[in-house]
C-alpha cells in the first residue's frame, strides 16, 4: 500500500500551545519520513525529516515522534506561533530520489 | 540561489482547450517532478525526471497529459484536452542527486481553473 493518512484535517491553537498533526503509513518499506510546511501561495517546503530506525527528532520547536510498530509519526510543534499557521503535510519516500507520497494536509491556525 | 521557477501562475480555461506548463529547476538538479495538488489534498506525482529520462510517469494520464524535459534542465507539462476535473495547482519541484534523499525543492505552482 501506498497511502499515507494523515489528521486532524484542520488543527486551531492558541500563541503559545502545542500542535500535534498525526500520520499513519502501511508499507514498511518506506526510508524516509518527512515532514512538509506549505504557505498559500506557495509550494511545500521541508521542515524536519526522519529515519524509521530513529525513536524522535528535534529540532528546535518542531520535534517527529516515530512510532515503528504501529506504522504511525507524528509531528509536535511547541510553543505555537501565529507564523507556524500554514498547511503541513506528512511524506514517505522510498529511497534516494524517490517520490514524495504525501498525507491529506493539515490547516494549523495559530490564534494569537 | 535562485529558487524552481514556474510559469504561468495562473491560468484559466474552458474544458477541451489546451494548456502548457513551464519549470526551470534550480540548477545543478537532476532531478524534476511533477505534482498536481487538488484542493485539500496533498501533492500526488505525475511524472519523475532524472536528467531527460523518465523515472516514473505510472500516474500521468497518458491519454490527456505529456511533459518532456528537454536536455535535461526545463521542463512542459501539457494537458490536452483538458477536463474539469484537471482543475488543480500543477507543482513543479526538483532535487539533487547529492543531496538529502527526500528533500525536494518546490516552485510555487500553476493554478489551473478548467471552466
Amino acid at each position: 500500500q501506498q497511502q499515507v493518512k494523515q489528521s486532524p484535517q484542520s488543527l486551531i491553537v492558541q500563541k503559545g500551545g502545542i500542535s500535534i498533526i498525526n500520520c499513519a503509513y502501511e508499507n514498511t518499506a518506506f526510508d524516509y519520513f518527512p515532514w512538509y510546511q506549505q504557505f498559500p501561495g506557495k509550494g511545500p517546503a521541508l521542515l524536519i525529516a526522519i529515519r524509521p530506525d530513529v525513536s524522535e527528532k528535534k529540532e528546535g520547536r518542531f520535534t517527529i515522534s516515530f512510532n515503528k510498530s504501529a506504522k504511525q509519526f507524528s509531528l509536535h510543534i511547541m510553543d505555537s506561533q501565529p507564523g507556524d499557521s500554514a498547511t503541513y503535510f506528512c511524506a514517505a519516500s522510498k529511497r534516494r530520489g524517490g517520490k514524495l507520497i504525501f498525507g491529506q494536509g493539515t490547516e494549523l491556525s495559530v490564534k494569537p | 540561489e535562485a529558487g524552481v521557477a514556474q510559469s504561468p501562475r495562473y491560468k484559466i480555461i474552458e474544458k477541451r482547450q489546451s494548456v502548457a506548463f513551464w519549470c526551470n529547476p534550480i540548477s545543478g538538479h537532476a532531478t524534476l517532478y511533477w505534482y498536481q495538488q487538488i484542493l485539500g489534498q496533498g501533492p500526488k506525482l505525475l511524472i519523475q525526471f532524472q536528467n531527460n529520462g523518465v523515472v516514473d510517469d505510472s500516474q500521468l494520464p497518458k491519454d490527456r497529459f505529456s511533459a518532456e524535459r528537454l536536455k535535461g534542465v526545463d521542463s512542459t507539462l501539457k494537458i490536452q484536452p483538458a477536463k474539469l476535473e484537471d482543475s488543480a495547482v500543477y507543482l513543479c519541484a526538483s532535487s539533487s542527486l547529492s543531496g538529502r534523499p527526500y528533500e525536494q525543492y518546490f516552485g510555487p505552482g500553476t493554478r489551473l481553473t478548467v471552466t
